[in-house]
């Protein structure tokens, strides 16, 4: 079956310092990645998404990066973080089924970041 | 371009009383689902829907795509505790892989 892995689970970072959560899925192959970002009582932000290795497609501009190093392996990045970069950021997968179907997201149980 | 909708924002609810949320787009869906999401988890996976006017059932949840499928309905029927949480409706851009989630509906149910 498959599984989906991030962490860490929680994280306290000053301002201005860097940042690396990693994404990493078992369990099948080539899957569309996704970073999400939730502010405290808010909706999903879709941050970055990616269908294959080194394919990175961005929503949203921000002093976030993300990288697909490998097939299952997916990574946010920040060298310099801002107190809004505060949030719950969720990596989520899924298979694209192709033409117009929307596909199901499976969710890792996410990290909670605060910036200070 | 394709707005989608979700309302109420919160719903407030005595617990064995009823609650919707509904999500309604500007144009016609292929298909929606439905996620949960508890007080500090992350969203699952409900239910997805397909055709249109379908309705779907899950012990107390009923699920609902409007005939035109610009409108979906999730229904809950004598809410408990355990069924607070953020409700959102998904679905897929453009017919493209882009997914896109509704605000979301935060139930909060009073014992």
């Amino acid at each position: 079956s498959q599984t989906i892995h991030q962490w860490p689970a929680t994280l306290v970072q000053p301002v201005g310092s860097p940042l690396s959560l990693e994404c990493t899925v078992e369990g099948t192959s080539n899957p569309n990645l996704y970073w999400y970002r939730q502010a405290a009582g808010r909706g999903l932000q879709l941050l970055f998404y990616s269908v294959g290795i080194g394919q990175i497609s961005s929503e949203v501009p921000q002093n976030l990066s993300a990288s697909r190093p490998q097939d299952r392996q997916f990574i946010l990045s920040s060298k310099k973080l801002l107190l809004s970069d505060s949030g719950f950021y969720l990596c989520a997968w899924s298979v694209w089924t192709g033409g117009l179907s929307t596909d199901t997201q499976y969710f890792g149980p996410g990290t909670r970041l605060t910036v200070l | 371009g394709q707005q989608v909708m979700q309302i109420p924002q919160y719903q407030h609810v005595q617990e064995g009383e009823d609650f919707t949320t509904y999500c309604n787009s500007s144009t016609t869906l292929s298909n929606i689902q439905w996620y949960k999401q508890r007080p500090g988890g992350h969203p699952v996976f409900l239910i997805q829907l397909v055709k249109s006017g379908e309705v779907k059932k899950q012990k107390r949840l009923t699920f609902q795509f409007g005939e035109a499928k610009k409108n979906s309905s999730l229904h809950i029927t004598a809410t408990q505790t355990t069924d607070v949480g953020t409700y959102f409706c998904h679905w897929a851009s453009g017919g493209s892989y882009i997914p896109t989630f509704g605000r979301g509906t935060s139930l909060i149910v009073h014992p």
